[in-house]
């Protein structure tokens, strides 16, 4: 089956203690994308990818980095996480141009 | 800077009841305007691309229109299964970089 797969769904962390959280697709796409969707704000973009070793801000990157070190696999880094990271967190990958995003099912990140 | 605005943010329908969603943009110069549908407590799900002004696309219950400032996804007959939150994005400086509206969240009442 075609998918983004992200883990964990839920963590609950501590201020400052790094985390990852891991994004993989099945689907050879060259466009991967991180977002995080927050109540009347919506979904807002972290960074994105254009293909391996290559990625580029979004509109909210401050506090997080991100790698892509193979086509498959597109990991989500904080490094000293903050209660304002608390969110919800979507994956998402492309094939290009205008195609759309397939989106995995979210990892829910509450920070404390 | 480029913005998109849907409205309204929350809508009410009757089951069989048609009615539209606003989806509303400034961007320099448009290269497609994305719907989405999001199910709670899921990602959201591709529905259409649309690329120019008076292009329209169908599916099921569901047609997007797209003018030079706005675009609408018209809801004919809804059913309870339809209830979701609708989302719309334009891409900005490429196709990767995209900027979403907030959403209407529809609730179809059998």
């Amino acid at each position: 089956e075609a998918q983004v797969t992200q883990n964990p769904r839920y963590l609950i962390t501590v201020t400052g203690k790094k985390l990852t959280v891991t994004c993989s697709q099945n689907m050879n796409h060259e466009y991967m994308s991180w977002y995080r969707q927050d109540p009347g704000l919506g979904l807002r973009q972290i960074y994105y990818s254009m293909n391996v070793e290559v990625t580029d801000k979004g509109d909210v990157p401050e506090g997080y980095k991100v790698s892509r070190k193979e086509k498959r696999n597109f990991p989500l880094i904080l490094e000293s996480p903050s209660p304002n990271q608390t969110s919800l967190y979507f994956c998402a990958s492309s094939l290009g141009g205008a195609n759309g995003y397939t989106f995995g099912s979210g990892t829910r990140l509450t920070v404390v | 800077e480029d913005q998109v605005t849907q409205s309204p943010e929350a809508l009410r329908l009757q089951e069989g009841e048609s009615s539209s969603l606003n989806c509303s943009y400034t961007v320099s110069g448009l290269r497609g305007l994305f719907w989405y549908r999001q199910d709670p407590g899921k990602g959201p799900e591709f529905l259409f691309t649309l690329y120019s002004a008076g292009e329209e696309k169908e599916k099921e219950r569901l047609k997007a229109t797209l003018t030079k400032k706005e675009s609408f996804l018209h809801i004919t007959a809804p059913k309870p299964e339809d209830s979701a939150t609708y989302l719309c994005a334009i891409p900005a400086g490429g196709y990767q970089k995209v900027t979403f509206g907030t959403g209407t969240k529809l609730q179809v009442i059998p």
